[in-house]
């Protein structure tokens, strides 16, 4: 009974070099958001996916920033030529669909994985 | 646009009982929820409110009152390991049936002996 995987735990990356986040959800739940949390800071949605599908992309930042979920393997959030800004928690969450007639578990929680903490030389 | 505010810190002794208070400014509301966090870790599910009135769950209570956009977390018989963040988030019901949460900035709760 796997909860919500997200790898690297940590990663370290220059200014100007990629970042790849990876989160594979729990079994059962369709959806996935991501999540940014600075110090000190609430978390902020970023984008929400279902299987192959962007559905809400408007907490993303416009440039640099894509996020994908396709129809095998985990969804990935990709960070192009990271600043030190871009240094923070990221936390993935996956939740069942609220209008799916037998969600798994109930529609309004959102299950969060570790985190992976971005820090940027 | 969305905001939440709730108190930075508070800290209460061990055994007591101690209220989170969170009051939101929000379109499209469909309810509260309750998050814990420890030490920068995964946020954790604690109670929700789609409706006015109290939910329990445990030592945990959470309580909405959607005409005053005004909601609380009620922690009793407090324990060392209850030392957290907390965050009430406002979940908003999105295309394709998803759930948008909008975190407020968190309040530390310190337990001491």
């Amino acid at each position: 009974n796997a909860g919500v995987m997200q790898n690297p735990r940590h990663l370290v990356r220059r200014r100007g070099q990629e970042a790849r986040l990876r989160c594979s959800p729990m079994k059962g739940h369709s959806h996935v958001y991501w999540y940014r949390q600075l110090p000190e800071e609430g978390l902020k949605f970023m984008v929400y996916l279902q299987k192959e599908n962007i559905i809400d992309e408007s907490g993303m930042p416009k440039e640099r920033f894509s996020a994908e979920f396709p129809k095998e393997g985990p969804s990935i959030l990709r960070i192009q030529q990271v600043v030190r800004g871009d240094s923070a928690a990221y936390f993935c969450a996956s939740g069942p669909s609220s209008l799916a007639p037998t969600p798994s578990g109930k529609s309004y929680e959102q299950y969060f994985g570790p985190g992976t903490r971005l820090t940027v030389t | 646009g969305q905001s939440l505010e709730q108190p930075s810190e508070v800290t209460a002794v061990e055994g007591a009982i101690v209220q989170i208070n969170c009051t939101y400014q929000t379109s499209g509301f469909y309810g509260l929820s309750w998050y814990q966090q420890h030490d920068g870790g995964a946020p954790t599910f604690l109670s929700y409110n789609g409706l006015d009135g109290l939910e329990e769950t445990g030592r945990f209570s959470s309580f909405l009152s959607r005409s005053d956009s005004y909601g609380y977390l009620l922690l009793q018989e407090l324990q060392m390991k209850d030392s957290a963040s907390y965050f009430c988030a406002v979940r908003c019901i999105l295309t394709g049936g998803g759930n948008k949460l909008t975190f407020g900035t968190g309040t530390q709760l310190k337990v001491e002996l």
